[in-house]
């Protein structure tokens, strides 16, 4: 079975710093994608980053980028920069490229700027 | 291009009635799945729908809960005889094919059950 383990519940930091959320994974399957996703108090989710696992390139989206290391099975985000409207909760996802390319959540981490 | 819509977006319900929540993809989407986020956790993946299809529904209740995406109209996840422990957030997501990297979520209902 395919699991997704996220071990901070809560991060704080202070507006223009940077932060790191932790991400690993456990899965057999050699092809797959995963992602960042943002949910503010909206509730909507907000695509941040996806990474293809066969690409060693780490994927970046402006202040947002990627730690990628695949035989550690590990992905985490790095937010630089942060902005208060970057205040939310920040779910790491995985998705195999068979199947029905469902997603496999993680519990999500609250990450709060402080001005 | 209208994104995926949700409704309603709050619904209230007694227990023992029933839950009908509504899902539209995107224009051009085919398939959707369906993820119930409980409180103060991650979405969990419940039923993955093509038109008129239910491709993989390992993640939904046995009891109770069922969905259909007919060829016309939007998909509907419905819950019969709701119970407390219902209360949640469910998420919608469309894609244009199973072969796709990405899945596009609309805003969500809450379901709240008295």
């Amino acid at each position: 079975a395919q699991t997704v383990t996220q071990s901070q519940p809560e991060m704080s930091v202070q507006e223009a710093e940077t932060v790191t959320l932790s991400c690993t994974y456990d899965t057999s399957e050699s092809n797959y994608y995963l992602f960042w996703y943002k949910q503010p108090p909206s509730r909507q989710m907000i695509l941040v980053i996806r990474q293809e696992a066969y690409k060693q390139q780490n994927a970046t989206e402006n202040r947002f980028s990627v730690n990628f290391q695949k035989a550690a099975k590990s992905f985490s985000l790095k937010i630089s920069d942060s902005q208060l409207g970057d205040t939310a909760m920040y779910f790491c996802a995985f998705m195999v490229t068979s199947g029905t390319y469902k997603y496999i959540f993680g519990t999500g981490t609250r990450l709060k700027v402080l001005a | 291009n209208a994104g995926v819509m949700q409704n309603p977006r709050h619904l209230v319900r007694r227990r023992g009635q029933e839950a009908r929540l509504r899902c539209s993809p995107m224009k051009g989407h085919s398939h959707v799945y369906w993820y119930r986020q409980l409180p103060e956790e991650g979405l969990k993946f419940m039923v993955y729908l093509q038109k008129e299809n239910i491709i993989d529904e390992s993640g939904m209740p046995k009891e109770r809960f069922s969905a259909e995406f007919p060829k016309e109209g939007p998909s509907i996840l419905r819950i019969q005889q709701v119970v407390r422990g219902d209360s949640a957030a469910y998420f919608c997501a469309s894609s244009p094919g199973r072969v796709y990297n990405e899945q596009f979520f609309g805003p969500g209902t809450r379901l709240t059950v008295l």
